[in-house]
């Protein structure tokens, strides 16, 4: 079956730390998104990438980084740099930037 | 950017009822497009209608484009209908999807 899988669905790290979030389609997608969601708010757009190799700043980037090395992986690293890093974060990815997006299960960050 | 509105922000049902969710938005959209977060988080896409009306089994939605608003019904809510219900819109092709702050849902037995 096709899909977006996220992992790990929990992690857990102390202050300081850069962790790595990882994002993996097999939808042959060429577009894909990392969202933030605080609790009770809508979805806030970190990073996004149309096309491998290439990637742009959403709304929220600062503290964050990203790689798109393959079309069907697209990491998320949470530097120690993000302020309030503690979220829910929501992977998606399209076939084409305007068109259906469809989500990743997601990963619920605690940094303490 | 572009404002998204949705109303109500929360909503409270019996079983069997049915609802109607609206989403506003300040500008022209050429993709407007509806989720539904479950209780545990998982985003599902409903709808992907820049304009007209589209039907899925016991839900439906409307875009009026040149009036800026979209509506998401849902007829004979069950209780599996809970949780947000999130639209989103695009202005111009290239440009970023702009969620809206969402419509909670609480369908009760």
């Amino acid at each position: 079956d096709g899909g977006i899988t996220q992992s790990p669905k929990y992690l857990f790290r102390k202050e300081g730390q850069n962790v790595t979030l990882s994002c993996e389609q097999n939808l042959n997608h060429d577009a894909m998104y990392w969202y933030r969601q605080d609790p009770g708010q809508g979805l806030r757009l970190i990073y996004y990438s149309q096309i491998v190799n290439d990637f742009q700043k959403g709304d929220i980037a600062e503290g964050y980084s990203v790689s798109r090395e393959k079309k069907e992986s697209f990491p998320l690293t949470v530097t120690s740099a993000q302020k309030n890093p503690t979220a829910f974060y929501l992977c998606a990815s399209s076939r084409r930037q305007d068109l259906p997006l469809h989500f990743g299960n997601g990963t619920r960050l605690t940094v303490t | 950017g572009i404002q998204v509105e949705q109303s109500p922000p929360d909503l409270i049902l019996q079983e069997g009822a049915n609802s109607t969710l609206r989403c506003n938005f300040s500008d022209s959209v050429n993709n407007l497009q509806w989720f539904h977060q479950n209780p545990w988080g998982q985003l599902i896409n409903l709808f992907y209608i820049p304009s007209g009306t589209k039907q899925n089994g016991r839900l439906s939605a409307t875009t009026v484009a040149t009036e800026r608003y979209s509506l998401l019904y849902i007829s004979s809510s069950q209780t599996t209908d809970s949780g947000v219900y999130f639209c989103a819109v695009e202005k111009t092709s290239g440009s970023r999807l702009t969620f809206g702050e969402g419509t909670q849902l609480t369908v009760n037995p």
